[in-house]
């Protein structure tokens, strides 16, 4: 089955510290690849996508994420994390490329210790 | 900058009776859709719209009904909620130029 997997459920890293969050895919073609950052009790931000071009991709608050074809994967990271970067995070991907099917892997909660 | 708009934000309401949170959108954005959000399970599609009358069903579209009259709404009726329907619900657009937009939420409770 068409799958977003986000293997870490739960990260925690020093502030200052860089991150890594992994995120990987089980569709045949290369779909459209997002991040999403969702603090407590609000809605979804959207943090970086990818469309095509450039595999390097960068977005807001620092973030950037890189598509590897070869490994179906779309990890996020950041060199040096903040405190207040601590939220949920959402890889998704719509393999239709269309712009109608969503797909979410099931999240990765960051703590941000000092 | 395409905004999604969702109302009422919170909702608790009883068991049986009938409700519709609103979407509704800034621009002319063709493909939207409803999604709910629950711990441990992430975000799942209830339902998409590809345009004006034309919906069809996504992961999760028991218990739901939608409609798309016009272009810029896109409203998420539960004709019958029961409590197993208490989750966040959250509506979107798609732009090819910027991807997914996502409105505020809707927390719903069904009692």
């Amino acid at each position: 089955a068409q799958s977003v997997t986000q293997p870490d459920i739960h990260i925690t890293v020093s502030e200052g510290a860089s991150l890594e969050l992994r995120c990987n895919y089980s569709y045949g073609a290369t779909p459209y690849l997002f991040w999403y950052v969702q603090s407590p009790g609000q809605g979804l931000q959207l943090l970086l996508k990818y469309f095509s071009g450039d595999t390097l991709v960068q977005g807001i608050k620092g973030f950037e994420a890189e598509f590897k074809r070869s490994q179906s994967s779309f990890n996020l990271r950041k060199p040096s994390v903040h405190w207040s970067d601590a939220a949920e995070y959402f890889c998704a991907v719509d393999d239709s490329n269309s712009g109608y099917a969503l797909n979410f892997g099931k999240g990765t909660s960051l703590l941000v210790t000092p | 900058e395409a905004q999604v708009t969702q109302n009422p934000r919170y909702l608790i309401t009883v068991t049986g009776k009938k409700l519709t949170v609103t979407c509704s959108q800034n621009m002319n954005h063709e493909y939207m859709s409803w999604y709910r959000q629950d711990p441990g399970l992430g975000l799942r599609q209830i339902y998409y719209s590809m345009n004006v009358e034309v919906t069809d069903k996504g992961d999760v579209p028991e218990g739901y009904k939608v409609s798309r009259k016009e272009k810029r709404n896109f409203p998420l009726i539960l004709e019958s909620p029961s409590p197993n329907q208490t989750s966040l619900y959250f509506c979107a657009l798609f732009s090819p130029l910027t991807g997914y937009t996502f409105g505020s939420g809707t927390r719903l409770t069904v009692v």
